[in-house]
């Protein structure tokens, strides 16, 4: 069974950082395309970047240069950083797999909660 | 970047009768190299995830029932459930994947 944890979710003064994980079991990340999506309080959902298997990395057009996304092969886990945070950051930011590398999301963690507020 | 765009923004259906929503994209997402639409499906239920529904269009995920199917292609889609169940309500949204990914802003589905 393919499982997403997502973790590192926080109050977070703007201007400050916060490093979101996603730990996979039930499949191998750096096997996969593997994306992170985020939903704003009531809001539709937005990409945010994907992580091929080989390494190549995408970005949405308003999110880069901010957020940097990684993994580490030995953890089995997916990363994103965060800096420069600002208001309009705060979501529910959801790690997901791309389905056979296409671009739709098959399996999806159960998001984390970052807040940007003073 | 392409757009999406769903109609209606609500939609109440009785238990039992048909449930339609539509997408459209602000330009095609149809691949002639594979003849496919690059377009899913999601239903979203309050506290959880969204959850894949259809995607190219028209193929259910496994373990979806098949009162939900997908049709459409180019940049007009529809999701239609057949029979309206109580556990169907939820916020649906359609999403392309032609190119990098983009959502419709969602339908939420009522009884």
């Amino acid at each position: 069974e393919v499982q997403l944890v997502e973790s590192g979710g926080d109050l977070v003064q703007p201007g400050g950082s916060l490093r979101l994980s996603c730990a996979a079991s039930g499949i191998t990340v750096s096997s996969n395309y593997m994306s992170w999506v985020r939903q704003a309080p009531g809001k539709g959902l937005e990409w945010i970047s994907v992580l091929h298997s080989g390494g190549a990395t995408y970005y949405a057009d308003s999110l880069k240069g901010r957020f940097t996304i990684s993994r580490d092969n030995s953890r089995n886990t997916l990363y994103l950083q965060m800096n420069s945070l600002r208001a309009e950051d705060t979501a529910v930011y959801y790690c997901a797999r791309d389905r056979e590398g296409y671009g739709d999301y098959d399996h999806w963690g159960q998001g984390t909660l970052v807040t940007v507020s003073s | 970047d392409i757009a999406m765009t769903q109609s209606p923004d609500s939609l109440a259906v009785s238990l039992g009768e048909r449930a339609t929503i539509n997408c459209k994209s602000s330009q095609s997402v149809f691949y002639s190299s594979n003849n496919k639409n690059y377009l899913a499906w999601y239903q979203q239920k309050p506290g959880q995830p969204p959850k894949l529904l259809i995607y190219w269009a028209s193929t259910r995920e496994s373990g979806v029932p098949d009162r939900f199917s997908g049709s459409g292609s180019g940049t007009d889609f529809t999701l239609t459930i057949s029979s309206l169940q109580a556990e169907d309500v939820a916020v649906y949204f359609c999403q392309q994947y032609y190119s990098n990914p983009s959502f419709g802003q969602g339908t939420k589905l009522e009884i």
